[in-house]
Formats: C-alpha cells, sequence, structure tokens
C-alpha cells in the first residue's frame, strides 16, 4: 500500500524559504504514469495545488506560485521536496504531500495523500 | 485563476441523502475529469470519486458523481455520522495549466 509522509520545519521565519520532504513508501516513486505533487490548506481555507514533477524530473507549477517554488525529486531515496522562497504570513499552511494521475499533460486525480504538516510562518 | 464554486455547508439526518454541486466559473474545464475529495480533519484528504463518476476501491456505493457541462454533483445517500467532513471537488483548467480545487462544503449529519 503506497503511503507518503512529509516532514520538515514546523516554523519558518517570513522572507526565509520553506522546505519540505515527502517520503514515499510501499512503492516506487519511478511511475511513468504519475507525477507527485504539493497540495497545501491554509487555516479556515480551501486546498490550493501548488506543483508537481515526474520521475524524470518534468514540472508543472501553479501560475500563481511558480514564481517562488521548486520542486525536485530524488529517486535514489524515493523522496520529493519543495522549496518555496520568500515566504509570508500568506504561506502559512498545511502542506500535503500527493500521487496523481496526468493523462495527456492534465492531471486528473490525487491519490494517496500525506497526512500533511503545518507550516507557519512567523518570526 | 478559475473558481469551482461549492455551497459552504449541507445537513440531514442519518440516512437521509445530500447533495453537493461543484460548478465552474470557466468554460475550461467543461472538458476535463472532475474528481471529489474528502477531508476528515487531522487526516490525509482521500480521493472519493474520479473521472467524474467512478469509485476507488474502497469507496461506498453510497457515493455518487456525475457532471453535466461545467458542473459537476457529489451525492451521499444512507448519511452516516462518520460521513461527516469536508468535501472537494477538484479539476483540471486546460486554459490556465492549473490544477483547481472547489471551495469545500462541509456535511453536518444531524
Amino acid at each position: 500500500q503506497l503511503q507518503l509522509q512529509e516532514s520538515g520545519p514546523g516554523l519558518v521565519k517570513p522572507s526565509e524559504t520553506l522546505s519540505l520532504t515527502c517520503s514515499v513508501s510501499g512503492g516506487s516513486i519511478s511511475s511513468a504514469s504519475y507525477y507527485w505533487a504539493w497540495i497545501r490548506q491554509p487555516p479556515g481555507k480551501g486546498l490550493e495545488w501548488i506543483g508537481s514533477i515526474s520521475y524524470s524530473g518534468g514540472t508543472y507549477y501553479n501560475p500563481s506560485l511558480k514564481s517562488r517554488v521548486t520542486v525536485s525529486v530524488d529517486t535514489s531515496k524515493n523522496q520529493f521536496s519543495l522549496k518555496l522562497t520568500s515566504v509570508t504570513a500568506a504561506d502559512t499552511a498545511v502542506y500535503n504531500c500527493a500521487r496523481g494521475l496526468v493523462w495527456f499533460g492534465e492531471f486528473v486525480w490525487f491519490d494517496p495523500w500525506g497526512q500533511g504538516t503545518l507550516v507557519t510562518v512567523s518570526s | 485563476q478559475s473558481v469551482l464554486t461549492q455551497p459552504p455547508s449541507v445537513s440531514a439526518a442519518p440516512g437521509q441523502k445530500v447533495t453537493i454541486s461543484c460548478s465552474a466559473s470557466s468554460s475550461n474545464i467543461g472538458n476535463n475529469y472532475v474528481s471529489w475529495y474528502q477531508h476528515l480533519p487531522g487526516t490525509a484528504p482521500k480521493l472519493l470519486i474520479y473521472e467524474n463518476n467512478k469509485r476507488p476501491s474502497g469507496t461506498p456505493d453510497r457515493f455518487s458523481g456525475s457532471k453535466s457541462g461545467t458542473s459537476a454533483t457529489l451525492g451521499i445517500t444512507g448519511l452516516q455520522t462518520g460521513d461527516e467532513a469536508d468535501y472537494y471537488c477538484g479539476t483540471w483548467d486546460s486554459s490556465l495549466s492549473v490544477y483547481v480545487f472547489g471551495t469545500g462544503t462541509k456535511v453536518t449529519v444531524l
């Protein structure tokens, strides 16, 4: 059974870089049909797709965050990572990682998801 | 960015039926599949419905999905207390190249 687990600092200072890692177990990250995604949920708000990466390094990013986001993959560790630069309080959220199915360059669904990790941006 | 609008909340008594609508602000999603996700606080969101109306193994047949044009609907019959959660629709916006989620609906079992 595929499982995903997020890890990283729970507190980041404003203007600094948020860094998170998602560890994948119970299956290989090197699956051709899937992309590996980051999705966040600010407190009291809805879900926002951040970006996704394939095992070979192909990426898709949310245009609204693209200038600040980098998603990378390490197939040797079965992990992928998120970096979000120049964070502000608006980036405070629960960050989830998930596996996404892509058909003809379009995302179809996300499953499974990690439980999520709360990242607070505060000095 | 495209918006998928859902009612903030719906409620019904145990055993009853609820429906949750998901309406798109743009026609860009008209040709794309809609998925539905169930999110209980403190747990990982779960894929409930995919490709408009398909259920993953593990999703009870009490849950159903449909889509017409730029709107989709999630139905839950035989409502149970364990169904109390937030529900989100989601789809790909082909014009903006972004995956968008609905505004979310809280289901309450009275």
